[in-house]
């Protein structure tokens, strides 16, 4: 079975400092990981995706997250926070053969002025 | 590239009422489209996965005739809430993907329903 655990329900950043988002996965096979985003009352915008290419994924607005297999994690940074990024983040593993997505529970993130 | 609406955006209704949300992709063919219920301040949950031209797959512990959904072309699927109680209320969500195993989903800006 597969799953999927974002660590933090919360997590608050000042402006300009780096923000590190934290997903760890459980799955029988190789995984497919999504981070999506969401802001207040809008649909889900898809940030990067990992799927057995290079580890390191880069993806819109500055974020990027490494897969490592030996840690089952796929963790989500962005070198500095910008207003603009407060939102709900989602980690999202797809289910092998059946395309359909588990979701993590989200993580909220606050910037600060 | 990969757009996917919704529409409405927002409905109120009375309870007893059906209600009807379209999900469209405007710029790809969405062989599978999926629906999800989203609570305030939850995670997304899935309700079915369709595929065009066949009956839609349902979650375990979603009421099929409740929840009707409809995948009648590559770009067009509908979820119809038949006698829509306050407890439908939500936040209705669909993604589009074009088939492929492990492929992205590309979500629907949401359509909140409100039943009074």
């Amino acid at each position: 079975a597969q799953s999927v655990t974002q660590l933090d329900s919360h997590v608050s950043v000042s402006e300009g400092t780096p923000v590190l988002l934290r997903c760890n996965y459980s799955s029988s096979y190789s995984p497919s990981l999504f981070w999506y985003v969401q802001h207040p009352n809008k649909g889900l915008q898809l940030l990067l995706k990992y799927t057995s290419a290079a580890t390191l994924v880069k993806g819109i607005n500055g974020f990027e997250a490494e897969f490592k297999k030996s840690e089952t994690s796929f963790h989500l940074t962005k070198p500095s926070a910008h207003m603009s990024d407060a939102a709900e983040y989602f980690c999202v593993v797809s289910t092998s053969g059946t395309y359909k997505y588990i979701f993590g529970t989200g993580t909220r993130l606050k910037v600060l002025a | 590239g990969a757009v996917v609406s919704q529409h409405p955006s927002r409905v109120i209704c009375k309870s007893g009422t059906s209600v009807k949300i379209e999900c469209r992709s405007l710029d790809f063919q969405a062989t599978t489209m999926f629906w999800y219920r989203q609570f305030p301040k939850k995670s997304l949950m899935l309700m079915a996965t369709s595929n065009e031209g066949s009956k839609a797959t349902y979650e375990q512990g979603v009421e099929k005739d409740k929840f009707l959904i409809n995948h009648a072309s590559l770009t067009l699927s509908t979820l119809t809430v038949t006698s829509a109680h306050p407890e439908d209320s939500s936040f209705y969500i669909c993604s589009g993907g074009m088939g492929a195993i492990q492929e992205t989903q590309y979500f629907g800006p949401g359509t909140r329903l409100l039943v009074l």
